[in-house]
């Protein structure tokens, strides 16, 4: 079975850190791109960035370039989101998505998502 | 405000055929293809339309998606309770080298 699973969520202060971690199974991880994907609470989707299959080309959404950074180890099959100067506009949860189709436009679309994880930005 | 605008809200009947649009630029919709994401209320989103207009397996066939020019449309024929949902449209932005997503329409089934 396909599966993504977020874990790293919690609560933090304001200006503080926190790491995300996908742990991916079912599909040749290495073969993908990888997203994260937050929606804040009672709000749409926001995309956050994307990471190519082998980790040497990635892309970030304005709201948290200088601050998140993503990563990937292939070797465990695991997707990162590096959060630093966490804001509290950063109180979300937090998907990681598969790409479908060539990095970065995902022609095929996001087509496996996880369950999420919150991250809670608050004093 | 999203880059890609969609109504906040739509509504039909059982058995009824809605259809959400999803507008856009020259730099998103006009130059890439675009996919929908239902998310039933609690859970995650899910894909529903890749592509402009195919279908992931197991998706029904009353859902279908169509594109023309900057804007797409997403229908849901024969509507049933359960298509109660928030539905979202997306694409690859070429100017802003970024994914971009419509704000949602929450879809109500009187």
């Amino acid at each position: 079975e396909v599966q993504l699973l977020e874990s790293g969520g919690g609560l933090v202060q304001p200006g503080g850190s926190l790491r995300l971690s996908c742990a991916a199974s079912g599909f040749t991880f290495s073969s993908y791109g990888m997203n994260w994907v937050r929606q804040a609470p009672g709000k749409g989707l926001e995309w956050v960035s994307t990471i190519s299959s082998s980790g040497d080309s990635t892309y970030y959404a304005d709201s948290v370039k200088g601050r998140f950074t993503i990563s990937r180890d292939n070797s465990k099959n695991t997707l990162y989101l590096q959060m630093n100067s966490l804001r509290a506009d950063d109180t979300a949860v937090y998907y990681c998505a598969k790409g479908g189709g060539t990095f970065p436009k995902y022609y095929y679309g996001m087509d496996v998502w996880g369950q999420g994880t919150t991250v809670t930005a608050s004093s | 405000q999203s880059v890609l605008i969609q109504p906040p809200s739509a509504s039909g009947t059982p058995g009824q055929r809605v259809t959400i649009s999803c507008s856009g630029s020259s730099s998103n919709i006009g130059s890439n293809t675009v996919n929908w994401y239902q998310q039933l209320p609690g859970t995650a989103p899910k894909l529903l339309i890749y592509a402009d207009n195919q279908r992931p397996s197991g998706v029904p066939v009353r859902f279908s998606g169509s594109k023309s020019g900057t804007s797409a449309s997403l229908a849901i024929s024969g509507l049933q309770s359960e298509d109660e949902a928030d539905y979202y449209c997306a694409s690859w932005d070429d100017r802003l080298n970024v994914v971009v997503f419509g704000g949602g329409t929450k879809l109500t089934v009187l």
